[in-house]
């Protein structure tokens, strides 16, 4: 079984800082998905990698697949990224055995 | 487009009584599963389907069974609802993978249950 790991678990800034959030795993994979969940809300799918980095307004991800990690940056902060963020990691591009990290909780202070 | 629809948003049961958590999606999606949150865990797989007629377990399926008649809908049925079935419930949908671009994930805005 994957082992998925996010640090840091909680995560408090001001408005305006560069978050980092990291995600890592004991066993290979074919992609990675970092989710964005809302308080008492859903779950919205941010990015689906596989190597390299995808950007997405003020977000970034990136992976190296191969050393077993991935980071989400936040660029600019904003009071409405503060949210809980996810990543699960697929061992075979089918979205059927994914393992989830146990999410990092973030607050964006005004 | 509704995108994935799930009812109801909350639900209180008593211990022994079941249910069905209904699930539907309108984006043709051959993959559906449920899953379940608890405080401090990692989302985890209950069941899953790949396509019309076809379902599998995942990590935690005891107490559950799901059926996929269609496409569209993928019910959760809760047999005989134990206090350790509270949770909230998400069920999610995609494309069968062939690559990057179909395998982002859609959730439903998740079912919170409580049994007593």
């Amino acid at each position: 079984k994957n082992e998925v790991e996010q640090s840091p678990q909680n995560l408090t800034a001001q408005e305006g800082e560069f978050i980092t959030i990291n995600c890592s795993y004991s066993v290979g994979i074919s992609a990675l998905h970092w989710l964005q969940q809302h308080p008492g809300g859903g779950i919205v799918s941010l990015f689906m990698l596989s190597s390299g980095k995808k950007k997405h307004g003020r977000l970034i991800a990136t992976i190296n697949i191969q050393g077993k990690h991935s980071s989400l940056h936040i660029t600019a902060s904003h009071p409405r990224d503060s949210a809980v963020y996810i990543c699960a990691v697929d061992p075979n591009f089918g979205n059927e055995k994914l393992t989830f990290g146990t999410g990092t909780r973030l607050t964006i202070i005004p | 487009n509704a995108g994935v629809t799930q009812t109801p948003k909350f639900q209180v049961l008593k211990t022994g009584q079941s249910m069905t958590l209904q699930c539907a999606q309108d984006m043709n999606h051959e993959y559906m599963s449920w899953y379940r949150q608890d405080p401090g865990m990692g989302l985890r797989l209950i069941h899953y389907s790949v396509g019309a007629g076809i379902t599998d377990q995942g990590e935690v399926p005891n107490g559950y069974n799901v059926s996929r008649s269609t496409t569209e809908d993928f019910p959760l049925r809760l047999l005989s609802a134990a206090p350790s079935q509270t949770s909230v419930y998400f069920c999610a949908s995609s494309y069968s993978m062939t690559g990057l671009d179909t395998g982002e994930l859609f959730f439903g805005e998740g079912s919170r249950l409580t049994v007593l």
